[in-house]
C-alpha cells in the first residue's frame, strides 16, 4: 500500500537533547512537508522540500532542522534550541507542491520529560 | 485580520442532523479550496477539493465556495457518529507550497 509512514508514534525528549522524527513515503511524491499541531493552534508549517537536496523554511523553523537526501525520506530533528517542543508533528507529501493535495502521515506526539 | 478564520466549536449534533461548517478568508488570490477531516490523534485526510466558486457534492458531503464574500462551507447530510472529527478548511493560491489551514472545527455526532 502506498502512503506515508511516520515513526515513532510517541517520543519523549529530555532537557538539552536533540531528537529525530522519521518520515518515509512511497508515493513517489516530489514535495514533502513538516507541520506542527498544537491544541487550538491549527497546523503550522515548519519546513518543506520541493525536491531532493533542497528545502525551505516555513513559518516556525527556529529550533528545527531537516534533510532531504532521498526522495522517499524527510527526517525532522527537534534541537535543544526549541524550547517548547511538546506538540503533535505531522509529515505530508504532495505530487508537485503548488496547491496540490497533501497526503499526511499518522503523526508523532513529542513530549518533554 | 487573520488569513483564514474558522469557528473552533465544539459542535455537537444528533445523528441524522445536517451539519454546516464554515470558514472565512481574506486573501482574494485563493482559488483552490480543500476540506480535511482529522480523527483524534491521526493525520488529516483530504475530504473535498474544489476550484473557484460553486458547489461540489460527494455522497453526503457538499462543499460550497463563495469567492465574492470569501466564504467557504462544508455541509454534511444525514450525519453519522463516524463523522465525529475535526474538520480543517484549507484555501490555497495554487502558486506556492505554503498551504494555509484554518484552526479546525471539532464535530461530535451523538447516536
Amino acid at each position: 500500500d502506498g502512503g506515508i509512514t511516520q515513526s515513532p508514534k510517541y517520543l519523549f525528549r529530555k532537557e538539552g537533547q536533540n531528537v529525530t522524527l522519521s518520515c518515509e513515503q512511497n508515493l513517489n511524491h516530489d514535495a514533502m512537508y513538516w507541520y506542527r499541531q498544537d491544541p487550538g493552534q491549527g497546523l503550522r508549517l515548519i519546513y518543506y522540500s520541493q525536491i531532493v537536496n533542497d528545502f525551505q523554511k516555513g513559518d516556525i523553523a527556529e529550533g528545527y532542522s531537516v534533510s532531504r537526501e532521498k526522495k522517499e525520506s524527510f527526517p525532522l530533528t527537534v534541537t535543544s534550541a526549541q524550547k517548547n517542543p511538546t506538540a503533535f508533528y505531522l509529515c505530508a507529501s504532495s505530487i508537485g507542491g503548488r496547491g496540490e493535495k497533501l497526503f499526511f502521515g499518522s503523526g508523532t506526539q513529542l513530549s518533554v520529560l | 485580520q487573520k488569513e483564514v478564520e474558522q469557528d473552533p466549536g465544539p459542535l455537537s449534533v444528533p445523528e441524522g442532523a445536517i451539519v454546516s461548517l464554515n470558514c472565512t478568508y481574506s486573501n482574494s488570490a485563493f482559488q483552490y479550496f480543500m476540506w480535511y477531516r482529522q480523527y483524534s490523534r491521526k493525520g488529516p485526510e483530504l475530504l473535498m477539493y474544489t476550484y473557484s466558486s460553486g458547489n461540489k457534492e460527494d455522497g453526503r458531503f457538499t462543499a460550497q465556495v463563495d469567492k465574492s464574500s470569501k466564504y467557504i462551507s462544508l455541509f454534511i447530510r444525514d450525519s453519522q457518529p463516524s463523522d465525529s472529527a475535526t474538520y480543517l478548511c484549507a484555501p490555497n493560491q495554487g502558486s506556492n507550497y505554503k498551504l494555509t489551514f484554518g484552526k479546525g472545527t471539532l464535530l461530535t455526532v451523538n447516536p
